[in-house]
């Protein structure tokens, strides 16, 4: 059963547009946090999200915690083809246990 | 300060052998985790340690694998008598007890011919 839901799970877009990347779940995290994933490369952590409706942003990735704190979304403006990675977003039920992650959302941004 | 270690950063072993993966986590962090991503798939959870303890082993399968994380050194992820479908990259995550965010490393690829 895969707790966390990533959509879409391929994107090819443009340089310049505007993408949204979906993470949802039937469940309550206390945290969720977001990572890009090059590979042959680990994990690195973009973002964590600890409150239900927080929004938080990092240049031009905005990154926001659904009311409920079941699901998130990270939502990219004006992609540039150094955005191309994989999203992986996870989930933490509370302090200090393990992840659940997503499939992920492997991006293309083509120049 | 050094990120979260892994060595060897690619493993290639033949069916039967024994496969020991090493996880140096982060100066001041005495948590770690590991996790197996397959192709095209999300991290999957194993195996959770403290120094010297066993947190949560419930997504390390039952036979042939076994994780440690001793008072000095790495922690160490063993796979005995490796099969094909072990293939796979095995990626260890370290946190602080104050600050639960996760770190990665770079993880290991093994490869079993």
């Amino acid at each position: 059963t895969q707790l966390l839901e990533q959509s879409p799970q391929f994107l090819s877009i443009q340089e310049g547009e505007n993408l949204t990347v979906y993470c949802n779940s039937s469940s309550v995290f206390s945290s969720l946090q977001w990572y890009r994933q090059e590979p042959g490369e680990g994990p690195v952590l973009l973002v964590t999200v600890v409150t239900g409706g927080e929004v938080k942003k990092l240049k031009r990735l905005t990154f926001q915690f659904g009311d409920a704190r079941k699901d998130s979304s990270l939502h990219i403006t004006a992609a540039q083809p150094g955005d191309t990675g994989l999203y992986l977003c996870a989930g933490e039920r509370s302090g200090n246990t393990p992840l659940v992650f997503g499939k992920g959302t492997r991006l293309s941004v083509i120049a | 300060n050094a990120g979260v270690m892994q060595n060897p950063r690619h493993l290639v072993r033949r069916r039967g052998q024994e496969a020991r993966l090493r996880c140096s986590p982060m100066k001041g962090h005495s948590h770690v985790y590991w996790y197996r991503q397959l192709p095209e798939e999300g991290l999957k959870f194993m195996v959770y340690l403290q120094k010297e303890n066993i947190i949560d082993e419930s997504g390390m399968p039952k036979e042939r694998f076994s994780a440690e994380f001793p008072k000095e050194g790495p922690s160490i992820l063993r796979i005995q008598q490796v099969v094909r479908g072990d293939s796979a990259a095995y990626f260890c995550a370290s946190s602080s007890a104050q600050t639960d965010t996760q770190y990665f490393g770079p993880g290991t690829r093994l490869t079993v011919l």
